[in-house]
């Protein structure tokens, strides 16, 4: 079955630096690829997703890229503020849109003032 | 109909004990999700279903473990025999069917604390 596997597990950035999170996956036919933020308390919310036929998708401060020759995508947020301070969840859906979401064991990411 | 809605928030349980949770997803979903999260972890995948029909369920998910959705609309979550290492965070999520709708409205959770 599909494995999702996220690093790093902590990261802490300057406030207006930029972050990064990876994650790979196991089953290249797996073809949707969200990006979920949790933050302290409350529920895991999307915050951006991408399909297979595509490699990049923006929406303002936050970036999501594909390899899938590599099997492994990635989340870019840019001038980070205090808000982005969350808990970042990667996931992955197999090949049918009948298929699970699998999700990755989590980014805290902490945003310094 | 505001979001995914689930009852009770916060479930304490002896070691044994049965124990029932209920999720009432968004009116119009038909995909209704359960997934446990521990501390520092992710959401662990435990089932599933599309209308009433249970799609799949986790084959790290005991015996003790069961869903329904008999009406295609709310479901129930039931551990027989709680063990301490049941006590997680029990998430439901619900979404649309289709490859347009992928995106998932979790709930707010039932905590479980079995001791």
């Amino acid at each position: 079955g599909e494995n999702v596997e996220q690093h790093p597990s902590t990261l802490s950035v300057q406030e207006g630096d930029s972050a990064v999170i990876k994650c790979t996956y196991s089953d290249s036919a797996s073809n949707y690829f969200p990006w979920y933020k949790q933050e302290l308390g409350k529920r895991p919310q999307l915050i951006i997703d991408i399909r297979s036929n595509v490699g990049e998708k923006k929406d303002q401060r936050i970036a999501v890229t594909l390899n899938k020759t590599a099997k492994h995508f990635s989340l870019h947020i840019t001038e980070t503020q205090p808000e982005d301070s969350a808990v970042y969840f990667c996931a992955a859906r197999g090949y049918s849109s009948a298929s699970k979401i699998i999700f990755g064991s989590g980014t805290r990411l902490s945003i310094r003032p | 109909d505001t979001g995914v809605s689930q009852n009770p928030r916060h479930k304490i349980t002896k070691r044994g004990q049965n124990v029932t949770f209920r999720c009432d997803p968004i009116s119009e979903h038909n995909r209704l999700y359960w997934y446990r999260q521990t501390l520092g972890q992710g959401p662990e995948f435990l089932t599933y279903f599309q209308n009433e029909a249970q799609l799949e369920k986790s084959r790290l998910l005991s015996d003790r473990f069961s869903a329904e959705r008999p009406k295609g609309s709310f479901s129930t979550l039931e551990i027989q025999r709680t063990e301490q290492g049941d006590s997680a965070m029990y998430l439901c999520a619900s979404s649309l069917a289709g490859p347009s709708n992928e995106k998932l409205f979790f709930g707010s959770g039932t905590q479980l604390s079995v001791l």
